[in-house]
């Protein structure tokens, strides 16, 4: 069974940076796409962007760009997210997603289990 | 990217039906065939109900489908039950990225 296992909460500073990483488990890693969604306190779900760890080839969403940066690391089936110059609107539950295959169309069908980061002065 | 368009709200009583939508543009929504649903219940993880339109995972319940008709797509609740309660999101690829809807909260009254 898939398992993405994700680093806990974390609390941070305006102006500060958070890594939050994303460990899989029972199952093929690389060949798939890990996507990244977040979701402020009571709101929508918000897509952040991806990575192919086989290829390195990440994907951004175009209001993070330049904030955000994903890595993944095959030797420990992990897939790291990191995003700098935090502000109180970054505060949310950040989730990894795999995708059902290695193109970015796929639908999710394993989450983790989300990791909080709070901004706060 | 604007997000897609979902109403707020949604009810029915059991064993109704209840259909939620979600309209996007001809770059997303009417582009592609690639939406998916998922259901979020408080506190929880989403979970995937419906994948390129009207695709069903195993496991999600024959009472769950989708349609799309141009920019619109369409999640549709037969004989609606107390566990379906949650916010429901809609997602569809762009060509490039992805784009969700703003979701929509159903209650089974």
């Amino acid at each position: 069974q898939v398992q993405l296992v994700q680093s806990g909460a974390e609390v941070k500073k305006p102006g500060s940076s958070v890594k939050v990483s994303c460990k899989a488990s029972g199952g093929a890693f690389s060949r798939y796409t890990i996507s990244w969604v977040r979701q402020a306190p009571g709101q929508g779900l918000e897509w952040m962007g991806g990575i192919i760890p086989t290829f390195g080839t990440a994907n951004y969403a175009q209001r993070l760009q330049g904030r955000v940066t994903f890595t993944a690391d095959e030797s420990t089936n992990t897939v790291n997210m990191e995003l700098s110059s935090l502000r109180s609107a970054d505060t949310a539950v950040y989730y990894c997603a795999r995708l059902s295959g290695s193109s970015w169309y796929r639908e999710v069908d394993y989450w983790g289990q989300g990791t909080l980061v709070t901004v706060s002065s | 990217q604007s997000a897609l368009t979902q109403p707020p709200s949604a009810s029915g009583s059991p064993g109704q039906s209840v259909t939620i939508s979600c309209t996007g543009t001809s770059s997303d929504v009417g582009g592609y065939n690639y939406v998916s649903w998922y259901q979020q219940h408080p506190g929880k993880v989403p979970k995937l109900m419906i994948f390129d339109v009207t695709e069903r995972p195993s496991g999600v319940p024959d009472r769950f489908s989708g349609s799309k008709s141009g920019s619109t797509a369409s999640l549709t609740v037969s004989g609606l039950q107390a566990e379906d309660e949650a916010d429901y999101y809609c997602v569809s690829y762009t060509g490039s990225s992805w784009v969700f809807g703003g979701g929509t909260k159903l209650t089974v009254l």
